[in-house]
């Protein structure tokens, strides 16, 4: 298993501002995900970061939204860029080679 | 493009029931489907883990059957309880070629409420 720690939990931020969400895992690991879930919603993959190279974007995000980095085999960020209140959601990074392990999410509000 | 769907969205039942939840997708050509269970404002937590090859997977009151060539798994929970009470996702998930991880579609949910 892997446990897997988020920074912030929460935050509530101000439109055409950034955040970025850090995400800590305990363990080396090759690849992690970052899925967003929007309110009522289900989650939706955004991004696969590698360590070492640029992340993959899903289909509907791109790299100026929302950069990633991917500095180490235990940690990577997610900046959520030049918010809009349609950011607003529930980040969370995840890992796993089979059983996928969630983060606890970050809790974004943007008004 | 896989698309998951779970049946139904909401459920509400007394405490005591048996009660099945569905989840169908439609690529069948999947690595594993896993189900999740989300409490009000908390991340996931995986129940169970079906790989392509297996049938079921059973843990405590929960059992797990995959139908791959039908696209269906059925998340089985027996004598529920008030603290099973929570969102359970079902996610399918298709093989990064790299062997490093998985990219999971998930479906919608199914909110169950059991009442004491």
């Amino acid at each position: 298993s892997a446990v897997i720690s988020q920074k912030p939990s929460r935050d509530i931020c101000q439109r055409g501002t950034s955040l970025t969400i850090q995400c800590q895992v305990d363990s080396q690991v090759t690849m992690m995900f970052w899925y967003r879930q929007q309110p009522g919603q289900s989650l939706t993959l955004i991004a696969t970061a590698n360590q070492g190279s640029e992340a993959t974007y899903e289909s509907g995000f791109v790299i100026d939204k929302f950069p990633i980095s991917r500095p180490n085999l235990t940690f990577s960020t997610l900046t959520v860029s030049n918010m809009s209140p349609e950011d607003s959601s529930i980040y969370l990074c995840s890992v796993g080679r089979e059983t996928q392990y969630f983060g606890p999410g970050t809790r974004l509000l943007v008004l | 493009k896989q698309e998951v769907t779970q049946i139904p969205a909401a459920l509400s039942v007394p405490e005591g029931e048996n009660l099945v939840l569905n989840c169908s997708f439609t690529d069948s050509a999947i690595y594993n489907l896993q189900w999740f269970r989300q409490d009000p404002g908390k991340g996931l937590t995986s129940l169970l883990l079906i790989q392509s090859s297996q049938r079921e997977q059973t843990s405590g009151r929960l059992n797990a059957s995959l139908d791959k060539s039908s696209g269906r798994s059925t998340l089985y929970i027996a004598a529920s309880q008030p603290g099973d009470s929570a969102t359970y996702l079902c996610a399918v998930s298709h093989h990064m070629n790299n062997n490093a991880g998985n990219m999971l579609t998930f479906g919608g949910g199914t909110r169950l409420m059991v009442k004491p």
